[in-house]
């Protein structure tokens, strides 16, 4: 299994508070992705880095913001939390992308709550 | 629009073949990746098909047709830790995943 890691797993924060997931990995692969997923969606890209300090939006962006400033780790900021990114937020690894036959590896998730 | 279609919920039984299909739509196309989500866990990886044909992993198969826009899984010999939702995925021409929302699968013994 890739080594990723996400923390917290669990977490229950009130509307309107700042929060920030962090993923971490030791495979040192290179792109890095913080995806949501909900009942009845497939997961949605949130945002996903392709290097130190490169990152670029993915679907659903709004409301998230990210950082990487080491190869190993990737921070995903919700500003001010609403009830609405109550969800599951999963972290995947990715070695190269752009070839076709690359593999995200997925973390363990995080099970955020805003009440 | 980009957009993956599967079955929302399949039942199967003990020791049966199940085939789980996706249609998809991208702009672009470079490749068809299913995985596996047992609940509360974290999608795995299964198989990845990017010409058409048939790639067979031990029980395991995934087929892929480019002209049709679809592909199926194909799960032989079931057994109940198959038990699980199968997530179909396209990857467009920014080499970005495109999610289906997932088939449940339930296997009764």
């Amino acid at each position: 299994d890739a080594g990723i890691t996400q923390s917290p797993r669990h977490k229950v924060t009130e509307t309107g508070t700042p929060v920030t997931l962090r993923c971490h990995q030791t495979e040192n692969h290179r792109y890095m992705y913080w995806y949501r997923q909900d009942p009845g969606h497939g997961l949605r890209l949130i945002h996903y880095s392709y290097g130190v300090k490169d990152t670029d939006k993915g679907e659903v962006s709004d409301g998230y913001s990210v950082s990487r400033s080491k190869t190993e780790d990737f921070l995903l900021t919700l500003e001010s939390a609403t009830s609405s990114q109550t969800s599951v937020y999963f972290c995947a690894i990715s070695e190269v992308a752009g070839l076709g036959t690359d593999t995200q590896y997925f973390g363990p998730g995080t099970r955020l709550t805003v009440l | 629009g980009q957009n993956i279609d599967q079955p929302t919920e399949m039942t199967a039984t003990e020791g049966a073949i199940v085939q789980i299909n996706c249609t998809y739509q991208t702009s672009g196309f470079n490749g068809l990746f299913w995985y596996q989500q047992h609940a509360g866990e974290a999608p795995t990886f299964l198989s990845y098909n990017v010409l058409d044909g048939l790639e067979e992993k031990g029980r395991f198969s995934s087929f892929l047709s480019r002209s049709k826009g679809y592909s199926y899984l194909l799960l032989k010999e079931l057994q109940m830790k198959d038990s699980a939702s199968y997530l179909c995925a396209g990857m467009d021409s920014n080499y970005q995943l495109i999610w289906g929302a997932g088939t449940k699968l339930i296997i009764k013994p």
